[in-house]
């Protein structure tokens, strides 16, 4: 079956650091990736997303490259923000299924 | 356009009484999916639908149950509250026909929290 497995957080940065956040998964077919982000007392939002391997998905600076030869979708950031404090799950879909498999969530925390 | 809408936000039941969370959107999705959130779990499929009169079982269907009478509403049963069943719980929504960048996007609603004493 499909899995997802994120590292262990919570993680706390200071402003500008370098963030990045693992993700590694096992999937049977071509799977889609995504990272989500959920703010406090919200739900979750896309984040960025790529569909075929070696595809970079990007979005509010926030970067994520299909690896198929790693089974990987590592979520980086190059200068973190106190406002990118929330939790980040990585995720796959694959096949015709439109079920999202999760992993377990990142606690990110940036303090100024 | 609202987006996805959830009610209530918070709820708290005792052991063995049912309700009904309610679900709804407004942008005219084919497919709609109920999650429950964990500690340390992530995310876990519940139930879905691919559209209006068909639902089908995700990861964790035991003690709920679902139906699709219209494309708007996807409302989530609890049969029998049991402890087991405190959790943050979302509806999610997608569009799948069509194409285009935002096909299988799937936007969530902003939870109902629930405590079973």
């Amino acid at each position: 079956g499909n899995s997802v497995t994120q590292m262990e957080g919570p993680v706390t940065l200071s402003e500008e650091a370098f963030l990045t956040i693992n993700c590694t998964y096992t999937a049977t077919g071509y799977p889609s990736l995504f990272w989500y982000v959920q703010y406090p007392g919200e739900g979750l939002q896309l984040l960025l997303k790529a569909t075929k391997a070696d595809d970079k998905g990007s979005n509010k600076g926030f970067e994520a490259t299909y690896r198929k030869e790693t089974t990987s979708f590592h979520l980086e950031k190059g200068s973190v923000q106190v406002s990118d404090s929330a939790v980040y799950f990585c995720a796959l879909s694959s096949g015709s299924a439109r079920q999202l498999t999760f992993g377990s969530g990142t606690q990110l925390t940036v303090l100024p | 356009n609202a987006g996805v809408t959830q009610t209530p936000k918070f709820q708290v039941l005792k052991t063995g009484q049912s309700m009904t969370l309610q679900c709804a959107q407004d942008m005219n999705h084919e497919y709609m999916s109920w999650y429950r959130q964990d500690p340390g779990m992530g995310l876990r499929l519940i139930h879905y639908s691919v559209g209006a009169g068909i639902t089908d079982q995700g990861e964790v269907p035991n003690g709920y149950n679902v139906s699709r009478s219209t494309t708007e509403d996807f409302p989530l049963r609890l049969l029998s509250a049991a402890p087991s069943q405190t959790s943050v719980y979302f509806c999610a929504s997608s569009k799948t026909s069509g194409g285009g960048p935002k096909a299988n996007e799937q936007f969530f609603g902003p939870g109902t929290r629930l405590t079973v004493l």
